[in-house]
């Protein structure tokens, strides 16, 4: 299996700063296909998951442009360009790209200082 | 408004079954790849199985496999997770989600993709 590691695994951030959470793949995630299918999650205290971004850099409808994916290869990161109070949650990273094994990253709980 | 509504988690002893269900409304739940995920409490997220849109093709995680059959049924938008010989570790919130994204233009649907709609979860809890 693929397994993907984020860093840091706890994140304390100030209210309008920025902030940023890296995933890195133990295979490369470049499909045959030639697409890269990384995907960013985010899940507030009690609520289900919900996708931020797919294949690494593009948002979903109604996410806030503060929010932004990059990376290539094996290693991706997710910003937040100032962090506010509705941010607080977990995020996940997700690979698609060696489906139907499909694994998450550990998580990384976003907290205000 | 696109949504799902998962429904028949409960306490089962270890070896019982439970079938879950999962709602679709507010889409072409036929064009569309379909999977269920799961959280056990206070851990991560982890995939269980994915049916595609006809039901033809399915896949599971080999924590379950043998055990679990996931199953659709189109004419009533709903998806489906029978869990048999049920164990302690299966103890989790059980997700159903869509998979696929839309652009501006386009939708689309597949495994690769990632789950882009998510239920509010049914919770699963295994235990003598």
């Amino acid at each position: 299996d693929v397994v993907m590691t984020q860093s840091p695994l706890s994140l304390p951030v100030t209210l309008g700063q920025p902030a940023s959470i890296s995933c890195r793949s133990s295979q490369s995630l470049v499909h045959s296909d030639g697409n890269t299918y990384l995907n960013w999650f985010q899940q507030r205290p009690g609520q289900s998951p919900r996708r931020l971004i797919y294949k690494v850099s593009n948002r979903d409808s109604g996410v806030p442009d503060r929010f932004s994916g990059s990376g290539s290869g094996t290693d991706f990161t997710l910003k937040i360009s100032r962090v506010e109070a509705e941010d607080v949650g977990v995020y996940y990273c997700m690979q698609g790209t060696h489906w139907p094994d499909v694994t998450f990253g550990q998580g990384t709980k976003v907290e205000i200082k | 408004q696109v949504q799902l509504v998962e429904s028949g988690g409960g306490l089962v002893k270890p070896g019982g079954s439970l079938r879950l269900s999962c709602a679709a409304s507010g889409f072409t739940f036929s064009d569309y790849y379909m999977s269920w995920i799961r959280q056990a409490p206070g851990k991560g997220l982890e995939w269980v199985s994915y049916i595609s849109s006809s039901g033809s093709t399915i896949y599971y995680a080999d924590s379950v496999k043998g055990r679990f059959t996931i199953s659709r049924d189109n004419a009533k938008n709903s998806l489906y997770l029978q869990m048999n010989s049920l164990r302690a570790e299966d103890t989790a919130v059980y997700y159903c989600a869509r998979e696929g994204y839309c652009s501006s233009t386009s939708c689309y649907s597949g495994p690769p993709y990632g789950m882009d709609v998510w239920g509010q979860g049914t919770t699963v809890t295994v235990s003598s």
